[in-house]
């Protein structure tokens, strides 16, 4: 079956550094979305990709899909402690009609 | 608009019971999904209901159920409960399936 797959499973970074996670799948996807969950909390949708190549910017975030739509990432300019959390990708593909999340990759922030 | 609401929001069972879980999804969202999440495990997918149909099924055993009424509002149940059971449980609703999720705030189910 469809797997997705996302690393690193933990990133901790000084405030003010970059961070990345990036998201794998075993298929082509149809499009993929990202979700952020705040300790506690639960997943929050941050965005969806469609197009092959695409590229969108929310502040300091900044989403990629691959040429293949086999993988995507997320990029964070200049981490804030606001910034912490766990970040999900979430793989659609139309065949299997339902959404494979990545592991997700936690974020710690130290001021 | 109301989010995604379920309850409880916190449960504790002994192993071999039962219990049901319900969700109530936004207004106009007909999609419901359920997931399970544990520490280490990430975001399990259950099933998805769509129109009182379930639509997708994740690879749960038999002892996991759902069902989803005409009003959308949903309801998963987990009969003869296993340790392994203790989660977080989310639903999650959309306007289509692969629209954008909404989660709840997730039941918290403890077995003991």
């Amino acid at each position: 079956g469809q797997q997705v797959m996302q690393i690193p499973q933990y990133q901790h970074v000084q405030e003010g550094e970059d961070f990345t996670t990036y998201c794998n799948s075993s298929t082509t996807l149809s499009n993929i979305q990202w979700y952020k969950q705040r300790p506690g909390g639960h997943p929050v949708f941050l965005i969806q990709l469609v197009k092959s190549g695409e590229v969108k910017k929310q502040k300091r975030l900044t989403f990629q899909f691959g040429e293949a739509k086999k993988n995507s990432s997320l990029h964070i300019t200049a981490t804030q402690t606001t910034d912490v959390g766990t970040y999900f990708c979430a793989g659609i593909n139309t065949n299997a009609g339902k959404s494979t999340f990545g592991d997700g990759t936690t974020l710690t922030v130290k001021p | 608009k109301a989010g995604v609401t379920q309850t409880p929001r916190y449960l504790i069972k002994t192993r071999g019971q039962q219990v049901t879980l319900s969700c109530s999804p936004i207004s106009g969202h007909r999609s419901v999904s359920w997931y399970q999440q544990t520490p280490g495990q990430g975001l399990q997918f259950l099933f998805e209901y769509f129109s009182e149909t379930q639509r997708n099924k994740g690879n749960f055993p038999g002892r996991f159920s759902g069902r989803q009424f005409s009003n959308s509002r949903s309801e998963m149940n987990v009969s003869t409960l296993e340790l392994g059971d203790s989660a977080l449980y989310l639903c999650a609703s959309s306007q289509q399936g692969r629209s954008p999720l909404h989660f709840g705030n997730g039941t918290r189910l403890t077995v003991t």
